[in-house]
């Protein structure tokens, strides 16, 4: 199976801060990694696929890219409503695994 | 609009068994691979499940292989999770969640709200 590591595993940051997270695989996946937000209490939000494509409807600041084993989710301005957890998830191969999450708190 | 909607979760003891079902709408179910995902209480994601289109090609983790079996009927536009011999660790939300395509290895774009299966004694 192909392991998901995210880092870090949670971080605070202040509203309008640039706020970057980390996935690596332990092998390469091509550009097939995607990105999720889910807040407490709810589904999985689809907001980046293929590494950098922004879902419809996700607003811009949103920002995914990378390839092979090492991708990044940049957040370019952090909005109130952006405080939640992301998770990566690999749709390279099955099983389609998904990195441990990253929870974005308030700093 | 897209709509899921899970039904069929609740308390079921170990050993037990039970059906989840997920009702979908808004888009030509037949046209789509579908799966379903669990959250353990307070952990992360886990893929658990994926089907094909037409319902040819199945996929399981191998945490549930050979005690879950995922189905579908198209003709209903529902999506079904066969459960047996659940153990504690199955103890999850469980969410249906929609691909973009018929095919293949896809992230999920649509989510359905989940239903909290509870295995205890």
């Amino acid at each position: 199976d192909i392991q998901m590591t995210q880092s870090p595993p949670s971080l605070s940051a202040s509203v309008g801060d640039r706020v970057t997270i980390t996935c690596r695989a332990s092998q390469s996946i091509s550009t097939y990694l995607n990105w999720y937000q889910q807040k407490p209490g709810k589904a999985p939000k689809l907001l980046i696929h293929t590494a950098s494509n922004l879902q419809s409807g996700v607003p811009s600041r949103f920002r995914g890219g990378g390839s092979g084993t090492d991708f990044t989710l940049t957040i370019t301005s952090l909005q109130p409503e952006d405080f939640a957890t992301y998770y990566c998830q690999q749709s390279y191969n099955t099983p389609r695994t998904f990195g441990q999450g990253t929870k974005v708190e308030i700093k | 609009e897209v709509r899921l909607l899970e039904s069929g979760g609740g308390l079921v003891q170990p050993g037990g068994s039970l059906r989840l079902s997920c009702a979908a709408s808004g888009f030509t179910f037949s046209n789509y691979a579908m799966s379903w995902v669990r959250q353990a209480p307070g952990k992360g994601l886990e893929w658990v499940s994926g089907i094909s289109g037409s319902g040819g090609s199945t996929n399981y983790a191998d945490s549930v292989k050979g005690q879950f079996t995922i189905s579908r009927d198209n003709s209903k536009n529902t999506l079904y999770l066969q459960m047996n011999n659940l153990r504690a660790e199955d103890t999850a939300v469980y969410y249906c969640a929609k691909e973009p395509r018929r095919d293949g290895y896809n992230p999920f774009d649509y989510w359905g709200q989940g239903t909290l299966i509870t295995v205890s004694s």
